[in-house]
């Protein structure tokens, strides 16, 4: 079955470092979204990008983070100056349709130290 | 807007027993409603969705939920519970045509042998 691969599983940086979550589609899929659940928190709506450009973010997708589809599969989240609150698990999905029922990866858990 | 109330964080069952999990929204547009569940360590899996049509929905693994919209609810339920179904379980809506999804905070099922 296909799934969305996300890499790395986790990643340790220091505070103020730049990180970037890559993510890789299912092939066919048109939308994409990142997801993030703070330890203990609900999972949280970040971003949504279609068609190569953001359809949605939410207030916590401030101006320190950015996405980017660079190529044809990979899917990335940068997060800028990483701060002591961004310590969480990072979901990447992707789907067919808007609504359509996403399929998640399996996340990265970002810790900020 | 949307949201998602699901009561009980954490629910215990007994093999073979009668599961129900709690889900209530809220949302100013016709409701998009969404079970996921998450296994230890790995991403979100959709169970099952209502869009619009029959308001029974059945999923994987002998799931099904019940959207009613006189009680805004969307109760998971499964008539046998299997030591595999021990994970975690969010609900989750989105309104027509939005592209995001708003999570419940998630209900751990344990079910005892």
């Amino acid at each position: 079955e296909p799934e969305v691969t996300q890499t790395p599983s986790h990643q340790v940086t220091q505070m103020g470092q730049e990180v970037i979550l890559r993510c890789v589609p299912i092939s066919n899929h048109l939308y994409f979204y990142w997801y993030r659940q703070i330890l203990g928190q609900k999972v949280e709506f970040l971003v949504s990008f279609y068609n190569n450009e953001i359809s949605e973010k939410s207030e916590i997708f401030d101006d320190q983070f950015s996405v980017e589809r660079p190529d044809g599969s990979n899917f990335t989240l940068k997060i800028r100056s990483t701060k002591l609150e961004d310590s969480a698990m990072y979901f990447c999905a992707s789907s067919e349709m808007a609504n359509y029922g996403y399929t998640f990866g399996s996340g990265t858990r970002l810790t900020v130290v | 807007a949307q949201s998602v109330t699901q009561l009980g964080s954490h629910v215990s069952v007994s093999e073979g027993a009668l599961v129900l999990l709690r889900c209530n929204y809220s949302s100013s547009v016709p409701p998009y409603l969404f079970w996921y569940v998450q296994y230890p360590n790995q991403g979100l899996q959709l169970l099952l969705k209502y869009t619009t049509g029959a308001t029974l929905v059945k999923g994987i693994n002998g799931f099904e939920a019940e959207f009613k919209k006189s009680e805004t609810s969307f109760h998971l339920t499964k008539p046998s519970a299997h030591m595999s179904d021990a994970a975690e379980y969010f609900c989750a809506v989105s309104g027509t045509g939005a592209n995001n999804l708003f999570f419940g905070t998630g209900t751990r099922l344990t079910v005892i042998p």
